[in-house]
Parts: structure tokens; C-alpha cells; sequence
């Protein structure tokens, strides 16, 4: 099945600053990455995805990059802010499994003012 | 209501007891997924429903856990005989559209945090 690795585990940025978040996975066939974004003791909440037919997507100060050849793709935030402060994750959809989520083990980001 | 809800929010039972844990998905959502969240890690799949059978129970851990859909909207997982390694935040997922290639995005739940003494 597929498997998720994800790195740094942790990482500390001075605010303004950019941070950049990598993933590989297994599985050739997965077809959908999000990356969510999980506050202490909150619910994951989804901050940007991005579709196997596309390279890379961008929202304002995120964006994110796929790799298919290579089977990893990445997150970057520029111009961090304290409020970014959080742990990340990212994740795998293998094709045609009903859209369930194989997440990596997530990175603690923070961001001193 | 707007999002996905789970209760109860916090769990605290015994070694050997019986625990259910509720999931009320987004309205219209056809998929639930249940997953397992322990302390530093990612969420770990459990299982899913498409409407109101199980479409996947393979991260289901033993026989101890179970989870139903009677009416393909909230869903209860239900674990049997807890232990104290069954102790962490189960995540409630739900979604609009799943299946034939294409995956929609997942909402969570706030969880419910399980802890086995």
C-alpha cells in the first residue's frame, strides 16, 4: 500500500522568512496530495492540494510542487508569519481507494517573531 | 450543523470496558472516514463508508474495533475490550465525492480523544 514519509520533522524559521516541507511517496497510481494544517488541539484543516496532472499550484504565500517522476512534492510558504506556527501534513489519495488519505508524520513549524 | 461533529469530545474509560464514539458528517457528504491520530503522528486511516457500507476496513487494527453506518450519515465506531494502546484522538473525515478516480476534499472533525487507564 502506499506509505508517506515526511521531513523535517521539526523546523524553526525567523518570521519573513520562507519554510519548505518535503514528501515521497510509494504508490505511482496515487493521483491526489493535499497538505493540512493542524493547530494544538484543533481539527486538520486543508490549506492547498494539488492533482497528479498538474506541477505546481500557488495560493497567495503558499504553494505547492509536484514531482510524478520522482514521486515527492513539497510545500512552501514565503513571507512566514507567527500565525503559521502549526504542524503540517501531508498526504497521498491512492487512485481509486475512495479518496482515503495516507498522511506522513507531519512537521512541527515555527515561527519566531 | 456546518461541520463535522463528533462526541463525545473526551473519553475516559477503563482497561477491559466498551467505548463508542460518535461521527455526524456534513450534510450531503456521501464518504465518512475514520481515522486514528496518536500524539506526534499523522492520522492513520481506519476505515470508510461510501453511503452505508464499510468500503475499506483495512486499517482497522483487530476485531476489536468496529464501525457502522445504518442510514449512510452518522457513523459509530465502536471498540470492544480497550487497551491502553488504543488511547489517542480518533478523527471523524467526511466528503462530498469519492470514488472513480477522484478525490474530493476530506473536512474533519474535532476528534475524540480516547484515554485507556
Amino acid at each position: 500500500g502506499e506509505n508517506v514519509e515526511q521531513h523535517p520533522s521539526t523546523l524553526s524559521v525567523q518570521e519573513g522568512d520562507s519554510a519548505v516541507i518535503k514528501c515521497t511517496y510509494s504508490d505511482s497510481a496515487s493521483n491526489y496530495f493535499p497538505w493540512y494544517k493542524q493547530e494544538l488541539g484543533k481539527r486538520p484543516q486543508l490549506i492547498i492540494d494539488i492533482r497528479s496532472n498538474v506541477g505546481e499550484k500557488k495560493d497567495q504565500r503558499i504553494a505547492v510542487t509536484l514531482n510524478k517522476t520522482a514521486k515527492h512534492f513539497s510545500l512552501h510558504i514565503t513571507e512566514t508569519q507567527p500565525e503559521d506556527s502549526a504542524v503540517y501534513f501531508c498526504a497521498a489519495s491512492p487512485y481509486n481507494q475512495g479518496g482515503k488519505l495516507i498522511f506522513g508524520q507531519g512537521t512541527e513549524l515555527s515561527v519566531k517573531p | 450543523g456546518a461541520g463535522v461533529s463528533q462526541t463525545p469530545s473526551n473519553k475516559v474509560t477503563e482497561k477491559g470496558k466498551y467505548v463508542e464514539l460518535r461521527c455526524d458528517p456534513i450534510s450531503g457528504h456521501t464518504a465518512l472516514y475514520w481515522y486514528r491520530q496518536s500524539l506526534g503522528q499523522g492520522p492513520e486511516f481506519l476505515i470508510y463508508f461510501q453511503g452505508t457500507g464499510a468500503a475499506d476496513d483495512s486499517g482497522l487494527p483487530n476485531d476489536r474495533f468496529f464501525a457502522v453506518r445504518p442510514e449512510g450519515s452518522v457513523s459509530t465506531l465502536k471498540i470492544q475490550r480497550t487497551e491502553r494502546g488504543d488511547s489517542a484522538v480518533y478523527l471523524c473525515a467526511s466528503s462530498l465525492l469519492a470514488g472513480g478516480g477522484y478525490t474530493g476534499e476530506l473536512f474533519f472533525g474535532e476528534g475524540s480523544r480516547l484515554t485507556v487507564l
